[in-house]
């Protein structure tokens, strides 16, 4: 079992560039989602997904900030334009179901820094 | 969602037991209380679930009393390799799950 597989590892762009985050589930979870992490305000919930299916989007910072699962084994989170309040860790977790006491399974994120 | 409350840093030594206690005063019915692990640079991993009295697996015990208000997660005989931060989650995996909030965590430290 190859975890959950984030990339980039880490990306540096400069503000009003479209940053684009990939993430592969572990084979057979059918939910997904997506946190950052900062300093300032911990981890954060952005969205997730029941299969393929965006559930709750409520923790997206604003519009600028979209994600999408095409198949059950990729999603996307991208930001445009990048600002460089965007500058944190984001993670990408899966886990069997989102319920039946499923753990969540993190990727070792990908550090983003807008300059 | 209920809100959870840890220690923001502890300390212990190699070999030592520690118990990171968090408090949950508004815990619903349904709710369930699951501990992760994080270390540098890594995402958080989970360690132990429980709802109610005592869980054991091969890394860590969780201690839940009667009115669940709180939860002691006990990590027997720590080495360095446990310095890491704790979160506490709480919520309802049936309907929330996806909702679950990670609180400010602990830092634990452990010492030689």
């Amino acid at each position: 079992d190859a975890g959950v597989i984030q990339s980039p590892r880490h990306e540096v762009t400069e503000m009003g560039q479209e940053v684009t985050l990939r993430c592969k589930p572990i084979s057979g979870h059918n939910s997904l989602f997506w946190y950052r992490q900062t300093m300032m305000r911990g981890l954060e919930l952005l969205i997730y997904f029941n299969n393929n299916v965006p559930i709750d989007d409520s923790g997206m910072p604003e519009d600028r900030f979209s994600a999408k699962m095409p198949n059950a084994s990729f999603s996307t989170l991208k930001i445009q334009p990048s600002e460089p309040r965007d500058s944190a860790v984001y993670f990408c977790a899966s886990s069997f179901q989102a319920g039946y006491n499923s753990p969540l399974h993190f990727g070792n994120g990908t550090r983003l820094t807008v300059t | 969602l209920a809100k959870t409350t840890q220690p923001i840093s502890m300390d212990s030594y190699e070999g030592q037991e520690v118990n990171i206690t968090c408090s949950h005063n508004n815990i619903a019915t349904n709710d369930y209380i699951t501990w992760y692990q994080q270390f540098p640079s890594q995402g958080p991993r989970f360690i132990i679930q429980g709802y109610k009295t005592k869980v054991t697996n091969e890394v860590a015990s969780l201690f839940i009393p009667a009115d669940r208000k709180s939860s002691t997660l006990s990590l027997p005989r720590v080495s360095l390799s446990d310095t890491a931060v704790y979160y506490c989650l709480v919520g309802d995996p049936w309907t929330n799950a996806g909702k679950s909030t990670f609180g400010d965590g602990t830092t634990l430290t452990v010492k030689p």
